[in-house]
């Protein structure tokens, strides 16, 4: 199974802050990379495929690069309802799997 | 807009077959892959498996021998049936579908559409 993990796991911000989170493959993924947000009591919500493609409906203030191991997810300026759990998740090869989110919180 | 719905016994009992129905509403079930996804309460997110409308699945390893997922078609549903459960299975399960409409893109194993999760927990 391909290991995914974040860093961090959690961070404190402001409104208005440029936030990145990091994702990290156990072995290369090419650019089969996902992040979803999460908030409490609600299904995660697809915010980027294919490392960097936003999803219809995403603001643009998200975006997403990396290849191969190493992948971020850049928030340019954080809003009050960014305020989730992030997490990644591979598509390179079944079992798909996540990473363990990170939990953005206001500072 | 295409919504989904699982549903299922909230509460079962160890070793017996936790059985939960996701129902597809507003779009039809046919061109992509779903997925069924769980979430032990303040974990992480665990793919179960998934099934093509053609009846093709793919299983987690780590639960390939008690993991059923099935379609119907003619009911717009998935189904999954998870066997021998134990505490550990304790989670909120989700069905979601895949990005891609098989004959147009091919399929992207990313999830754009997601039922509002089902708590299934296993206890006596």
């Amino acid at each position: 199974d391909i290991q995914m993990t974040q860093s961090p796991s959690s961070l404190s911000a402001s409104v208005g802050d440029r936030v990145t989170i990091t994702c990290r493959a156990s072995q290369s993924i090419s650019s089969y990379l996902g992040w979803y947000q999460q908030k409490p009591g609600q299904a995660p919500k697809l915010l980027i495929y294919a490392t960097s493609s936003l999803q219809s409906g995403v603001p643009s203030r998200f975006s997403g690069s990396g290849s191969g191991t190493d992948f971020t997810l850049t928030i340019s300026s954080l809003q009050p309802e960014d305020f989730a759990t992030y997490y990644c998740q591979q598509s390179y090869s079944t079992p798909l799997t996540f990473g363990p989110g990170t939990k953005v919180d206001i500072k | 807009q295409v919504q989904l719905q699982e549903s299922g016994p909230g509460l079962v009992k160890p070793s017996e077959t936790l059985s939960l129905t996701c129902t597809v509403s507003g779009g039809s079930i046919s061109r992509h892959y779903w997925s069924w996804i769980r979430q032990p309460a303040g974990k992480g997110l665990e793919w179960i498996g998934r099934i093509y409308t053609s009846g093709s699945t793919n299983y987690n390893p780590s639960l390939k021998s008690r993991v059923t997922v099935s379609v119907d078609t003619s009911k717009n549903q998935i189904s999954l049936k998870l066997s021998s459960v134990t505490a550990a299975d304790t989670a909120v399960y989700y069905c979601a579908r895949d990005l891609g409409d098989v004959a147009v893109t091919g399929y992207f194993d990313a999830f754009d559409i997601w039922g509002q999760g089902t708590m299934v927990t296993v206890s006596s």
